[in-house]
C-alpha cells in the first residue's frame, strides 16, 4: 500500500521569506502523481501544485515549486516570497496509476506566515 | 462553474444516533469520493464511486458507514448508529475521471459532526 509522510507538524516564517515543506511517500509503482493541495482555515481544499512521476522536470506554479527526487521518494514543496494568505494546513498527497487509483494524503503541514 | 456542494455544514447528535451528509458533485464528473478528515490529521479515503458503481470501499466502517450514489449524480453518506470517534469533517470530492488520470480532486466545504 502507498504510504505519505509529512514529518514537519508544523511551520512558521516571516512574509516575505521562503520556506520548504517536506514530504516522502512509499510506492511500488513506477507511473504515479504527486500533488500538494492547501486547506486554509474553515475553507475548502485547493490544488496547489501536480507533478507526474515520468516527467524530471520540476513542477513550478508562479510562488510555488517542487523538489522531486524520484529515487529518493521525496517530493518538497518551496513557497518564495510567502504571503499573509499562505498561511493554511498543507497537504502532500499520491495517487497511483494502477487499480482504483486512491489519492492517498500525508498527516499535513501547518504553515503560518507572520506579519 | 459551480463546485462540489456539500449539506449540511455542521451537524451535533449524541453518540448512537444517526446523521446523513449530501454531496452534490461538479457537473459532469463521474467520480465521486467521501474522505473523513479527523482534528489534526490528513484526509482519510472512506469511499470512491465512479459513476454509481463503488471503485473502493476497503476502509469504510461498514457497520455503521453506508453510502450510495444511485442516479450517478448526488451521494449521500449515511452513519448509523455514530460513536465519538466519528466526530470529523467528512469531505466530499469529485473528479471528471480516475484520479490517476485527471490529476486533480475538486472538495467541497466539508461538513463538520460532533458527537456527544
Amino acid at each position: 500500500a502507498q504510504t505519505v509522510t509529512q514529518s514537519q507538524p508544523e511551520m512558521s516564517v516571516q512574509e516575505a521569506e521562503t520556506v520548504t515543506l517536506s514530504c516522502t511517500y512509499d510506492t511500488s509503482e513506477n507511473n504515479y502523481y504527486l500533488f500538494w493541495y492547501k486547506q486554509p482555515p474553515s475553507r475548502q481544499m485547493i490544488l496547489v501544485i501536480r507533478q507526474e512521476a515520468y516527467k524530471q522536470q520540476n513542477a513550478t506554479e508562479n510562488r510555488f515549486s517542487v523538489n522531486f527526487q524520484k529515487a529518493a521518494k521525496s517530493f518538497s514543496l518551496k513557497i518564495s516570497d510567502s504571503q499573509l494568505g499562505d498561511t493554511a494546513m498543507y497537504f502532500c498527497a499520491f495517487v497511483g496509476s494502477q487499480g482504483a487509483q486512491k489519492l492517498v494524503f500525508g498527516q499535513g503541514t501547518r504553515l503560518t506566515i507572520n506579519p | 462553474e459551480a463546485g462540489v456542494a456539500q449539506s449540511p455544514r455542521y451537524k451535533i447528535i449524541e453518540k448512537r444516533q444517526s446523521v446523513a451528509f449530501w454531496c452534490n458533485p461538479i457537473s459532469g464528473h463521474a467520480t465521486l469520493y467521501w474522505y473523513q478528515q479527523i482534528l489534526g490529521q490528513g484526509p482519510k479515503l472512506l469511499i470512491q464511486f465512479q459513476n454509481n458503481g463503488v471503485v473502493d470501499d476497503s476502509q469504510l466502517p461498514k457497520d455503521r458507514f453506508s453510502a450510495e450514489r444511485l442516479k450517478g449524480v448526488d451521494s449521500t453518506l449515511k452513519i448509523q448508529p455514530a460513536k465519538l470517534e466519528d466526530s470529523a469533517v467528512y469531505l466530499c470530492a469529485s473528479s471528471s475521471g480516475l484520479a490517476g488520470i485527471t490529476g486533480e480532486l475538486f472538495f467541497g466545504e466539508g461538513s463538520r459532526l460532533t458527537v456527544l
